[in-house]
């Protein structure tokens, strides 16, 4: 069964710069979750979208941007990278329609690892 | 205020014996909670959620509203148990539906 794909797995960045991480969930799942975990750390959630509008969010710094598009496809965008920012981020999904909106299951990709220097 | 505690962060037992992984909830209403496994280097996997009532890789989770408590257990550990597990609550405002972590109890199974 298709699982959730995120790219790119690993990225490296310098501080300062610029970095675009992408989600495509489940096929016909509406919602999209983005969490951070540090090393060592739980996973905080970050923001969420649902049917393309920003449904929550969380503790994402104001230097990062998110979206969603016609296709459900997520990206979260993050600039002025700083060392703080290293972390593994998951992109999560789910299908608020099929299961009624009522604490459905999220699907987990298997993370992008961002190392800032 | 939404809230989930895992109280240990290291949790080490001998294969074959049992284990149990505290949760402990905070929540003003009717939560959702749920058991995430995250193996070495692996992604987030569900291990299971209170509502199916099922019982994963022999593990099992009662959902205890009077302790609200939703701890996991499992009668005979096995090695490929080791992992961080999470345990996590689901909110159900009006579209908030992210997931309030526990900080995880890491679990080491010995030989």
């Amino acid at each position: 069964a298709a699982g959730v794909i995120q790219s790119p797995r690993h990225l490296i960045k310098e501080k300062r710069e610029t970095a675009t991480l992408k989600c495509y969930p489940i096929p016909r799942h509406d919602t999209v979750y983005w969490y951070q975990q540090g090393p060592g750390q739980d996973p905080q959630f970050l923001i969420s979208f649902y049917e393309k509008m920003q449904s929550d969010k969380g503790s994402i710094p104001d230097r990062f941007s998110a979206q969603q598009f016609s296709d459900y496809h997520s990206e979260l965008n993050m600039s002025s990278l700083e060392l703080g920012d290293s972390a593994l981020y998951f992109c999560a999904s789910s299908s608020k329609g099929l299961a009624g909106g009522r604490g459905e299951t999220q699907y987990f990709g298997p993370g992008t690892r961002l190392l800032v220097l | 205020a939404q809230r989930v505690t895992q109280p240990e962060k290291l949790l080490s037992v001998f294969k074959g014996a049992p284990v149990e992984l505290k949760c402990n909830y905070s929540y003003s209403g009717s939560p959702e909670l749920f058991w995430y496994v995250q193996y070495s280097r692996q992604r987030l996997q569900l291990l299971l959620r209170h509502i199916s009532r099922e019982s994963i890789k022999g593990f099992t989770a009662d959902l205890n509203k009077g302790e609200t408590s939703f701890h996991l257990k499992k009668p005979f550990a096995q090695e490929e148990d080791s992992a961080m597990y999470y345990c996590a609550l689901s909110g159900l405002g009006d579209s908030n539906y992210q997931l309030i972590w526990g900080a995880g109890t890491k679990l080491i199974i010995k030989p």
